[in-house]
């Protein structure tokens, strides 16, 4: 079990938007940014946010990050079927990883 | 384009060893810190292994401190995890990674597809 705490699951219908959190202490995430991956069933994983809320070139505007405290957010809008993945928050310059939420997308 | 291609996986016994390779391509990897993350049979992403550009610096989870070594050529431009005294826990997918830099802080830009290490009798 992580002591990055993020919920198991999650889902949403197209077109919808969600939040996964990502809940820490002031050791991690209240002392160091987070990144956050996108995990594809069969794929490598794929960077989505870095440093709390900075975009890498090629990843859509759909996906943004925030960070409040010892708390991480990512926030996914407008759904797509392509989305359905696992996503992972990390800290600690990727040496603690959150246990992973599972998006569904109905 | 980025590529990493880890290889060296398998199956081994439990107290064996195993030397994973990462070939790097597509940048200049001797500029780049590189790590490796792996992740065991329905659980999530754990960091193992980092190492930095130079090969100077090297950092390891607690879990496989004293028994996993991370190396690195840049003349062949190939990442290395050597694993010894391997246990069941340890099976997992590995995945070779590159880490970049934003400031003060690291995180991983691009990863290879794994390769996967199974311990057991």
């Amino acid at each position: 079990q992580s002591v990055l705490t993020q919920p198991p699951s999650a889902s949403g219908t197209p077109g919808q938007g969600v939040t996964i959190s990502c809940s820490g202490s002031s050791s991690n995430i209240g002392s160091n940014t987070v990144n956050w991956y996108q995990h594809l069933p069969g794929a490598a994983p794929k960077l989505l946010i870095y440093s709390d809320n900075q975009r890498p070139s090629g990843v859509p505007d759909r996906f943004s990050g925030s960070k409040s405290g010892t708390s991480a957010s990512l926030a996914i809008s407008g759904l797509q079927s392509e989305d359905e993945a696992d996503y992972y928050c990390a800290t600690w310059d990727d040496t603690l990883f959150g246990g992973g939420t599972k998006l569904t997308v109905l | 384009e980025v590529q990493l291609l880890e290889s060296g996986g398998g199956l081994v016994q439990p107290g064996g060893s195993l030397r994973l390779s990462c070939a790097a391509s597509g940048f200049t990897f001797s500029s780049y810190a590189m790590s490796w993350v792996r992740q065991a049979p329905g659980k999530g992403l754990e960091w193992v292994s980092a190492i930095s550009d130079s090969g100077a610096g090297t950092y390891y989870a607690d879990s496989v401190k004293g028994r996993f070594t991370v190396s690195r050529d840049n003349s062949k431009n190939t990442l290395y995890l050597q694993m010894n005294s391997l246990r069941a826990e340890d099976s997992a997918l590995y995945y070779c990674a590159r880490r970049s830099q934003y400031g003060s802080a690291w995180y991983t830009d691009f990863w290879g597809q794994g390769v996967l290490v199974t311990v057991s009798s």
